[in-house]
């Protein structure tokens, strides 16, 4: 069984540019969520992605979009990048079924820097 | 109304005794509460999880007790070992898998 993997797993931008964070779900998962931590935070909830779509968005503005592709791998894209924009972006998948499943399985996460 | 109150924010404790990490919550539709384990340099790995049907469950060393009437829940670690020195969040969904909130975390320190 495979687990979830990010990419790339370090990454530094400087403030205006555009970056794009990948993820592969573990195997068999048919949701994909999104969050940033902050340093010495908890994570926070972007977005989360089922079936394709978008299916519940968090407190962050436009600029930070998705896609889920067909083989449940997932982009994050960030525009405009901001200095607080610097943080540890994590992937979760996890397995949606009726009446719903709760865990989430992380990878180990992007570390982007905004300079 | 959205948030996870975590408290302490840090916590030492010799070896073989019990740490204990405490959460509150206001939002009264959450309904899964699970508790995630962070080493440097790793994501979050899911810990023990409750529902709020239930007032307390145990795995291994590991136990949630959750008090709905307070809107409190919290981790007892027993027999704490250095290997459970780590971060720990508290977290609540209010769809059972969909947009969790997280606590501000504890980092755990366990003195050998």
């Amino acid at each position: 069984e495979t687990g979830v993997t990010q990419s790339p797993t370090h990454l530094i931008k400087t403030r205006g540019q555009q970056v794009t964070l990948r993820c592969s779900s573990q195997s068999g998962h048919n949701t994909v969520s999104w969050y940033q931590q902050a340093l010495g935070q908890g994570p926070q909830f972007i977005f989360q992605y089922y079936r394709e779509e978008e299916n519940g968005r968090g407190n962050f503005p436009p600029r930070f979009s998705g896609l889920q592709f067909p083989n449940y791998s997932s982009e994050l894209n960030v525009n405009a990048l901001e200095l607080d924009d610097s943080a540890l972006y994590l992937c979760a998948s996890s397995l949606v079924l009726a009446g719903g499943t709760g865990e989430l399985f992380f990878g180990e996460g992007s570390r982007l820097t905004v300079l | 109304q959205q948030q996870v109150k975590q408290s302490p924010q840090s916590l030492i404790v010799q070896k073989g005794g019990i740490s204990i990490i405490n959460c509150a919550y206001e939002n009264t539709a959450f309904d899964y509460f699970p508790w995630y384990q962070q080493f440097p340099g790793k994501g979050p790995a899911l810990l023990i999880a409750i529902r709020p049907d239930v007032s307390e469950k145990k795995e291994g060393r590991f136990t949630i007790s959750f008090n709905k009437s307070a809107k409190q829940f919290s981790l007892h670690i027993m027999d704490s070992q250095p290997g459970d020195s780590a971060t720990y969040f508290c977290a609540a969904s209010p769809n059972y898998g969909q947009n969790f909130v997280f606590g501000p975390g504890t980092r755990l320190s366990v003195l050998p």
